[in-house]
């Protein structure tokens, strides 16, 4: 069974500062896990991913994500917010075997940039 | 860059009609999926299918579902008798067979309304 739980629906941050997304996961078996974006009336597009290796992970338009195992965290990261992140971001996961394996959502964080 | 697309992007219907959402995954790929999100809530799996079955499917995924992958590149989603909870945006993803790792590219989605 999997799980993923990001905290605050919303999220809003001034243009230029730091962007801190949260996500924590529930895995009965090592997962893989990714961060997904949604702009208006638009689908999903892969951010990110975490697969083995490397627990910091580097993603498209800046982003970031630092896999802890220890705190089952999978929290998204930008140095400095730019007008154009303002979108809906999904953490999900899924197990790391089984090629047919379902992804699990979270809930999403709606991000707004303030001017 | 290969991606998957959908037809119709929205689609209105009455209530007890059958629908049927098209969906073209990206040519080398093996592994086909639909999900759903309900206005305001998270993505949710429905149905995963290769090698031309279901290998998974949700509860959501009842008898008036149905999918096909009739010529070799579709892959469709019928709903018999629409109800109108089954008004929400419908995303169809593909991931190719040669990674335990590849993402699931997701298309744009076709918004279906009951009426």
């Amino acid at each position: 069974a999997q799980s993923v739980t990001q905290l605050g629906s919303h999220v809003s941050v001034s243009e230029g500062a730091l962007v801190l997304l949260r996500c924590n996961y529930s895995s009965s078996v090592p997962p893989y896990l990714f961060w997904y974006v949604q702009y208006p009336n638009q689908g999903l597009q892969l951010l990110l991913k975490y697969t083995t290796g490397a627990t910091l992970v580097k993603g498209i338009n800046g982003f970031e994500a630092e896999f802890k195992k220890s705190e089952t965290s999978f929290h998204l990261t930008k140095p400095s917010a730019h007008m154009s992140d303002a979108a809906e971001y999904f953490c999900a996961v899924r197990p790391n075997s089984g090629g047919y394996q379902k992804v699990t959502f979270g809930i999403g964080t709606k991000l707004q940039v303030i001017p | 860059e290969p991606e998957v697309t959908q037809t119709p992007s929205h689609q209105v219907t009455q209530m007890g009609q059958e629908v049927i959402l098209r969906c073209v995954p990206i040519s080398n790929h093996l592994y086909f999926y639909w999900y759903r999100q309900i206005l305001g809530q998270k993505v949710e799996f429905l149905v995963s299918f290769y090698n031309n079955e279901i290998s998974e499917k949700s509860e959501i995924f009842d008898d008036q579902f149905s999918v096909e992958r009739p010529d070799g590149s579709n892959f469709t989603l019928k709903i018999r008798s629409t109800k109108l909870e089954d008004s929400a945006m419908y995303f169809c993803a593909s991931r190719d067979g040669t990674s335990g790792a590849g993402e699931q590219y997701f298309g744009p989605g076709t918004r279906l309304t009951v009426t």
